[in-house]
């Protein structure tokens, strides 16, 4: 079993959707991150957090530690939004990050 | 305030050669992180330097091996290459917080092609 799963794998939206992407883990962590990559390969970092809720423009994410759960979420959600979101936690003590395979948001005009 | 650069952007290499990838952390992060992405793959984590030390390695053999500069650049060196090698390879700074909490912003990548 990985250490980070997430799900869905693939997701189709149509346009003005509200998107969830979850993702849970099997380690202590001390913080999260949630990265989006373009076709091109760049990653952007758009969250780290390590309790509760952050909020970016039309992005959410929340996280609940006991649980080992984190979701990101996406209000209004538009054709640029396409890319892969991924998940990587960061085990407690380290500074390594593991990271989860990725969910390939597409979304439709 | 310039973001993370890596260079080169593509590499074409064939296998038993030896390669270097190099990495110029963001102003001001003093620790800089590679990871490995293999195609339709999450990022696999290489090794990480703190103030040219490394500190912390994942599950990758030696001929992997880096260095980071007192100016905070780092390079990734990978000797006798091998065709699972093909890849892209991500660097990342951050500085770590109070907290210990430390937000890594990623390079554009090196993606490598061995032949």
């Amino acid at each position: 079993k990985n250490e980070v799963e997430q799900s869905p794998q693939n997701l189709t939206a149509q346009e003005g959707e509200f998107i969830t992407i979850n993702c849970s883990y099997s380690v202590g962590i001390s913080a999260l991150h949630w990265l989006q990559q373009h076709p091109g390969g760049g990653i952007v970092s758009l969250f780290m957090l390590s309790s509760g809720k952050k909020k970016h423009g039309r992005l959410i994410a929340t996280i609940n530690i006991q649980e080992k759960h984190s979701s990101l979420h996406i209000t209004a959600s538009h054709p640029r939004d396409s890319a892969v979101y991924i998940c990587a936690p960061r085990t407690s003590g380290t500074y390594k990050y593991i990271f989860g395979t990725g969910t390939r948001l597409k979304v439709l005009a | 305030e310039t973001g993370v650069t890596q260079s080169p952007t593509h590499l074409i290499k064939t296998r038993g050669q030896q390669v270097t990838l190099r990495c110029s952390s963001q102003s001001g992060h003093n620790t800089v992180s590679w990871y490995q992405q293999a195609l339709g793959q999450g990022p696999q984590f290489i090794f990480q330097y703190y103030r040219e030390e490394e500190n912390g390695r994942g599950n990758f053999p030696p001929r992997f091996s880096g260095l980071q500069f007192p100016n905070y650049s780092s390079e990734l060196n990978v000797n006798a290459l091998e065709l699972d090698d093909s890849a892209l390879y991500l660097c990342a700074s951050s500085f770590p917080g109070l907290a210990g909490v430390d937000e890594q912003f990623f390079g554009p990548g090196t993606r490598l092609t061995v032949l």
